[in-house]
């Protein structure tokens, strides 16, 4: 089992949808969760941490389920701007060592007007 | 404020010489990583910088990738007798601390080995 899965993508949606992305992860003493966005041939830049009671930013909401090792990403009200590939990061371990990411491939989300 | 800053952007070398790949992270941040993304591959972690110590380098796909940081700031990543394999970007990130702290990345340098 890969230690960060997601959507494969890609995902094509018009202006306007609901988006929701999808990810597992494998290592169950990860402490720290977050979705990053990355531009094309930018680097990555934090979208949002994702804390277990579940958390909202704007138009962005993110949940987290430790029980089943899941995480998930709904945007709502897409815009053209929100073209990206979106990344489930999430660290190895616990404590001291709470500070590796972890990267799924991401997912490739296309608003078109 | 000023955010990480890497260079070169980009880098072209041929198989078998050396590079050298520079981080300056944000200023008072004390911990600092070098990440590697591979075409169609997602990032992955090479190596962890707390003040001066290495305390993780197990990423460092071999003996061939090193990596020091000097007076708790600037970073060198250093690749000898690079490989066609070794053609990625090489991102790196800084963080206030080392534990669970958002990481901040750099623009990266885009490594290219013919």
């Amino acid at each position: 089992r890969k230690e960060v899965e997601q959507d494969p993508g890609p995902f094509n949606v018009p202006e306007g949808a609901t988006v929701a992305f999808n990810c597992t992860y494998s290592n169950s003493a990860s402490q720290s969760f977050f979705w990053y966005r990355q531009d094309c041939r930018k680097e990555p830049k934090l979208l949002m941490s994702v804390y277990s009671s579940g958390n909202e930013d704007g138009r962005f909401t993110a949940q987290l389920n430790r029980a089943s090792q899941y995480i998930s990403l709904l945007i709502r009200d897409s815009k053209l701007s929100d073209s990206a590939t979106y990344l489930c990061v999430v660290t190895q371990g616990s404590g001291g060592s709470n500070y590796k990411l972890t990267f799924g491939k991401g997912t490739l989300l296309t608003v078109n007007p | 404020g000023a955010g990480v800053s890497q260079s070169p952007s980009n880098k072209v070398t041929e198989k078998g010489k050396d590079v050298e790949l520079r981080c300056d992270p944000i200023s008072g941040h004390t911990a600092l990583y070098w990440y590697r993304q591979s075409l169609g591959q997602g990032l992955e972690f090479l190596i962890y910088f707390q003040g001066n110590s290495a305390p993780d380098k197990s990423g460092l796909p071999s003996d061939r990738f090193s990596a020091e940081r000097t007076g708790g700031s600037v970073s060198t990543l250093t690749i000898q007798r690079t490989q066609q394999e070794d053609s990625a970007v090489y991102l790196c990130a800084s963080s206030r601390s080392g534990s669970g702290e958002t990481q901040y990345f750099g623009p990266g340098t885009r490594l290219l080995v013919l």
